[in-house]
């Protein structure tokens, strides 16, 4: 099976732009999830999707947003960028089964704002 | 954000010696989860536990879940060279689907 796949893997952008970043899913995971890393903040939730609808979602401001699709990839998007938004985006699938809920991360996407 | 406190911050070993580091919280946990990051890439998963006082080995790794529900931690013997990176924990609940909640982590260096 593929494993979790991110595109672009690298991204440059300035401040007061905005980015859409790429997560498509292990094969079968319904559950995607998004995670900021940073230095200072370490490894941080940013939301969930799950069949489409957002399941859960972290202490992000409102810039930050995503989608789900109906074959399970996602999207995440970041309005008005600032200098503090440079940060290794990572995506996560899941497979839900008895109960448990293991989380398969992607390589992420590197993003600088300028 | 709330993150784990994780201990070792970092370790400088030799190859061959064994290593452990904890995970704590002052909330409980239903999941814990061990994985390991190299850099410029995604956590890759290691251990899952999912029971209080669970104990789990994956080769030289071996990872307990805490009877309080609010630790854990991550046993590597014979340390080998491609050990390096950094280790994480992360905890879940059921009540909050997906969400993981990271330890500070954990940077493994072994020396030859």
């Amino acid at each position: 099976k593929a494993g979790v796949t991110q595109t672009p893997r690298y991204l440059i952008k300035t401040r007061g732009q905005q980015v859409t970043l790429s997560c498509s899913p292990i094969s079968g995971h319904r559950s995607v999830s998004w995670y900021q890393q940073t230095p200072g903040q370490g490894l941080q939730f940013l939301f969930e999707y799950f069949s489409e609808t957002q399941r859960n979602k972290g202490n992000f401001p409102g810039r930050f947003s995503g989608r789900q699709f109906s074959n399970s990839r996602s999207e995440m998007n970041v309005s008005t960028l600032e200098l503090g938004d440079s940060a290794l985006y990572l995506c996560a699938s899941s497979w839900t089964s008895g109960g448990r809920d293991t989380q398969y991360f992607g390589p992420g996407t590197r993003l600088t704002v300028l | 954000g709330q993150q784990l406190n994780q201990s070792p911050q970092s370790m400088f070993i030799q190859e061959g010696e064994d290593v452990s580091m904890n995970c704590t919280s002052s909330s409980i946990f239903n999941t814990w989860l061990w994985y390991k990051q190299d850099p410029g890439e995604g956590p890759v998963l290691l251990i899952a536990l999912y029971k209080a006082g669970e104990l789990t080995s994956n080769g030289r790794l071996t990872a307990q879940f805490g009877i309080t529900r609010k630790d854990s931690f991550l046993n590597i013997s014979a340390s080998i060279p491609s050990d390096v990176g950094i280790y994480f924990c992360a905890g879940r609940n059921t009540g909050t689907a997906s969400k993981l909640t990271f330890g500070t982590g954990t940077r493994l260096q072994v020396t030859l």
